[in-house]
């Protein structure tokens, strides 16, 4: 069945460094896509990063990059040089192909909530 | 932005009445979906839409009914407002495979009293 987890309710990092946000998955399609949004304070849902389960390469999209460990079923955040800015909520989602049936069913993890300290 | 639109966006209701939510889209696009966020439980699917008339259940869609009769309309229904129904809703639209993101409504807060 679909699966998403995220294990880390909160999380806080210095201002300026790196944090890794963990994200582990399950399923049994082999076509999916694996999101990242942020959600501050004022409550939207902001997209962040994809990565799809064919892609070689890891995504990156300016500070944010999405370490994609298949075998582990793992799509990892990293947020380098941390923000003030970049306290918020952090949620991971899946989205499955069609050949599960579920027709792009878009499932998300519990969030995580990322403190960034001056 | 995408043209999503909730409403209403506050809603106040007592225990046992039906209430409808509703999102608007433009963008055309064919996945619809519902969740509500609570603390602690993230963004749960309730129902979501994979095109007019076709919809389906989600993880907690007991106590709730969805239509879709256009493609820029998606209703959610409460059939009978619990306290435990207080939530979040928020509506999403995707087009495409499973390698397109999704746009998020701004939300719709509901409180049953």
């Amino acid at each position: 069945a679909q699966k998403i987890t995220q294990t880390q309710p909160g999380m806080f990092v210095q201002e300026k460094e790196a944090v890794t946000l963990d994200c582990t998955y399950d399923t049994s399609d082999p076509s999916y896509g694996l999101f990242w949004y942020k959600q501050p304070s004022s409550g939207e849902m902001i997209f962040l990063i994809y990565q799809g389960s064919y892609d070689q390469q890891n995504a990156t999209e300016g500070r944010y990059s999405l370490n994609f460990q298949k075998a582990r079923k793992s799509a990892n955040l990293v947020i380098s040089a941390s923000q003030l800015g970049d306290s918020a909520m952090y949620f991971c989602a899946m989205r499955e192909g069609s050949l599960s049936g579920g027709y792009n069913k878009l499932i998300f993890g519990a969030g995580t909530r990322l403190a960034v300290h001056p | 932005d995408a043209g999503i639109t909730q409403s209403p966006r506050h809603k106040v209701t007592e225990t046992g009445t039906p209430v409808t939510l509703r999102c608007h889209q433009t963008e055309n696009h064919r996945y619809m979906y519902w969740y509500r966020q609570d603390p602690g439980h993230g963004l749960r699917l309730i129902h979501y839409s994979y095109g007019v008339k076709d919809t389906d259940k989600g993880e907690v869609s007991d106590g709730y009914s969805v239509s879709r009769s256009k493609t820029e309309d998606f209703l959610l229904t409460l059939e009978s407002a619990t306290s435990s129904q207080t939530s979040v809703y928020f509506c999403a639209i995707s087009d495409g495979g499973p390698n397109t993101e999704a746009f998020f409504g701004q939300g719709t807060r509901l409180t049953v009293v």
